[in-house]
């Protein structure tokens, strides 16, 4: 089975310009959860949607960033200007039903550096 | 409030064994065990939920301590695949939805 896709893995951009993540998740999966991971803050909850709907954006760290689900199997993530210290590798995660005893499945990652 | 990792780091020879807590300040409801690997995703491992213990797989199993709000991790007769770090993620029972990560615990295991 296929699981949560995330593009590109690897992104380089100047300062200033606009970025744009992309999520599929497992099919069937109805929570999707996009994090920022990095050194000194570790693993961060960025915003989760269930059911498309989101759910808890109190992780997104201001109005440079935004997060769309239009349908189940997509969701974007947005920064828009983008700033250096916005550079960190971002995740993707999917499960079913989201309740404590159901694990959050990854995606590999996007590796962001903001010039 | 961030869950607290011990240690930081590990440093194995194959064969050995380790322990890896996770403690939190609040009342947990759930904590959950993932391993990641240097340039590659998190990987999950198991689930422990209040009033209950989860043995995952291999030789990996795990506690969870209610009254001191604390899991550990137990990682017996260590093999060369173990190397990675360990990420707890905890909930308490009003969102036990959303997952709050350690910092991580670093861990090599040496042939």
């Amino acid at each position: 089975d296929a699981g949560v896709i995330q593009s590109p893995r690897h992104e380089v951009t100047e300062m200033g310009q606009e970025v744009t993540l992309r999520c599929k998740p497992i099919s069937g999966h109805d929570y999707l959860f996009w994090y920022r991971q990095t050194m000194m803050r570790g693993l961060e909850l960025l915003i989760y949607f269930n059911n498309n709907v989101p759910i808890d954006d109190s992780g997104m760290p201001e109005d440079r960033f935004s997060a769309k689900m239009p349908n189940a199997s997509f969701s974007t993530l947005k920064i828009q200007p983008s700033e250096p210290r916005d550079s960190a590798v971002y995740f993707c995660a999917s499960s079913f039903s989201g309740y404590s005893n159901q694990p959050q499945h990854f995606g590999d990652g996007t590796r962001l550096s903001i010039l | 409030q961030q869950p607290v990792q011990s240690p930081q780091a590990v440093i194995l020879r194959e064969g050995e064994d380790a322990v890896i807590n996770c403690s939190s300040s609040k009342a947990l409801y759930s904590v959950h065990w993932y391993r990641q690997k240097h340039g590659e995703a998190p990987v999950f491992l198991m689930i422990l939920l209040k009033g209950g213990e989860q043995k995952g797989h291999e030789k990996i199993s795990a506690s969870f301590n209610e009254k001191k709000q604390q899991s550990s991790l137990y990682l017996t007769a260590s093999q060369l695949s173990y190397s990675g770090t360990y990420f707890c993620g905890t909930s308490d029972a009003g969102n036990n939805r959303k997952l709050i990560w350690g910092l991580g615990t670093s861990l090599a295991v040496n042939p």
